[in-house]
């Protein structure tokens, strides 16, 4: 099955620094690749997401870069602020569609 | 869109008391659901998955089990809580997005907050 893997697991950055969290995964046919927001006692919330047809995604502050060859795909915050404090999750989905997360980044931002 | 509802948002039990948590999911149909837990500080764990009604899929062994009585319906159960059951416990639903590279989106429900005492 899918195995991902996630580095680091605690990022500290000052507000407007850049933030990076990077994600390897296992199964060659993964083709779905969410990052998900997790503030403190709620839901995690999908923020960004690439398919396996798409290098890099941006979204505001948020951007999201995809290496198929080396099966590594990263989450970039840039101009940091408070409100970015959060425990960051990235998964991959294995051709049946099931779900393997990262273990989880948690990031603070400081002012 | 879809909905993802969770009861109870939050659940005081005695160990060895029963648990039922429900999770409904509204705007979609035949929908892939999952039980996670988090405990504090943790990460995602997967208990159960289930493709369709009846269907139930176990990760992990242990006092729980899922059941799905309807399509849009999914279930938490166990028959005596331990102590380390305490967590807080989300579902989640999975929908296949189509298009020409096929791919899913899950999306979470609130989550139950539960802790056995």
């Amino acid at each position: 099955g899918e195995n991902v893997e996630q580095h680091p697991s605690t990022l500290s950055v000052q507000e407007g620094d850049s933030a990076v969290i990077k994600c390897t995964y296992s199964d060659s046919a993964s083709n779905y690749f969410p990052w998900y927001k997790q503030e403190l006692g709620k839901r995690p919330q999908l923020i960004i997401d690439i398919r396996s047809n798409v290098g890099e995604k941006k979204d505001q502050r948020i951007a999201v870069t995809l290496n198929k060859t080396a099966k590594h795909f990263s989450l970039h915050i840039t101009e940091t602020q408070p409100e970015d404090s959060a425990v960051y999750f990235c998964a991959a989905t294995d051709s049946w569609g099931k779900f393997q997360f990262g273990a989880g980044t948690q990031v603070v931002v400081t002012p | 869109s879809q909905t993802i509802h969770q009861w109870p948002a939050t659940l005081v039990q005695p160990v060895g008391s029963p648990l039922s948590l429900e999770c409904t999911v509204e705007g979609t149909s035949n929908p892939n659901l999952y039980w996670y837990r988090q405990a504090a500080g943790r990460g995602l764990q997967l208990l159960f998955y289930s493709v369709g009604i009846g269907q139930i899929s176990s990760e992990v062994p242990q006092n729980l089990s899922a059941s799905r009585p309807q399509d849009r319906q999914f279930i938490l159960s166990s028959k005596k809580l331990l102590l380390s059951d305490s967590s807080f416990y989300l579902c989640a639903s999975v929908v296949g997005t189509g298009g020409p590279l096929p791919s899913y989106e899950q999306y979470f429900g609130p989550g139950t907050r539960l802790t056995v005492t």
